[in-house]
């Protein structure tokens, strides 16, 4: 069954770094890539999508690389600032499918 | 972006009664909806996918007869909470999107409901 792995349930960075989360999936060869940021008690709100046939996206300070060799993404954030801490989702998916989220990354970025 | 609303943010109810929850699409027309359910500290969990003007299509281990579904129109999907017991208690958030090809997906502000 499909499945997806994200690099750690929480991850703490200093104001100013960058940070770097990893979505990992298997038994899976999804078309499309999405990022999401979930603030507490508040619905997910979408961030970026790549396609399989993308490299890199950008969008301001965020980066999104999407490796379908390594069923991997990479999802950066570049000059962190306290407002980034919230926790960060991907969900591969095709074309049509329903979407499936991965765990999710928990931020926090320190001041 | 497009705009989901739903509504209540939070409810408390009696367990053994039943709880609607209401998700919109303010400026444009949802040809399906996704309802998910999300307990403290994991991921979302889809529960059920509807269409409107059909039946919806229930994700496995979800029971429909608990977990009712209604998308009447191209702006609007609810699901009630059947006979609710502590156990339901949870965070339910539903998505919208345009269409069928539409890739992106559009959240809602989620509902916490917690049944005493």
């Amino acid at each position: 069954s499909q499945k997806i792995e994200q690099n750690s349930e929480a991850l703490n960075i200093q104001e100013g770094k960058t940070a770097t989360l990893t979505c990992n999936y298997t038994n899976y060869s999804p078309a499309y890539l999405q990022w999401y940021r979930q603030d507490p008690g508040r619905g997910p709100v979408f961030l970026l999508l790549i396609r399989e046939n993308e490299k890199e996206k950008r969008k301001e300070r965020l980066k999104v690389t999407f490796d379908t060799t390594l069923k991997q993404s990479l999802f950066h954030i570049t000059a962190s600032q306290p407002a980034d801490s919230a926790t960060y989702l991907c969900a591969p998916h095709n074309y049509g499918q329903n979407f499936v989220f991965g765990p999710g990354t928990r931020l926090s970025v320190l001041p | 972006g497009a705009v989901v609303s739903q509504h209540p943010s939070r409810v408390i109810c009696k367990s053994g009664t039943s709880v609607k929850i209401e998700c919109r699409s303010l400026d444009f027309q949802a040809t399906t909806m996704f309802w998910y359910r999300q307990f403290p500290k994991q991921s979302l969990m889809l529960m059920a996918t509807s269409n409107e003007g059909s039946k919806a299509t229930y994700e496995q281990g979800v029971e429909k007869d608990k977990f009712l579904i209604n998308h009447a129109s191209l702006t609007l999907s609810t699901l009630t909470v059947t006979s609710a017991h502590p156990e339901d208690s949870s965070f339910y958030i539903c998505s919208a999107s345009e269409g069928f090809m539409n890739t992106e997906a559009f959240f809602g502000q989620g509902t916490r409901l917690t049944v005493v």
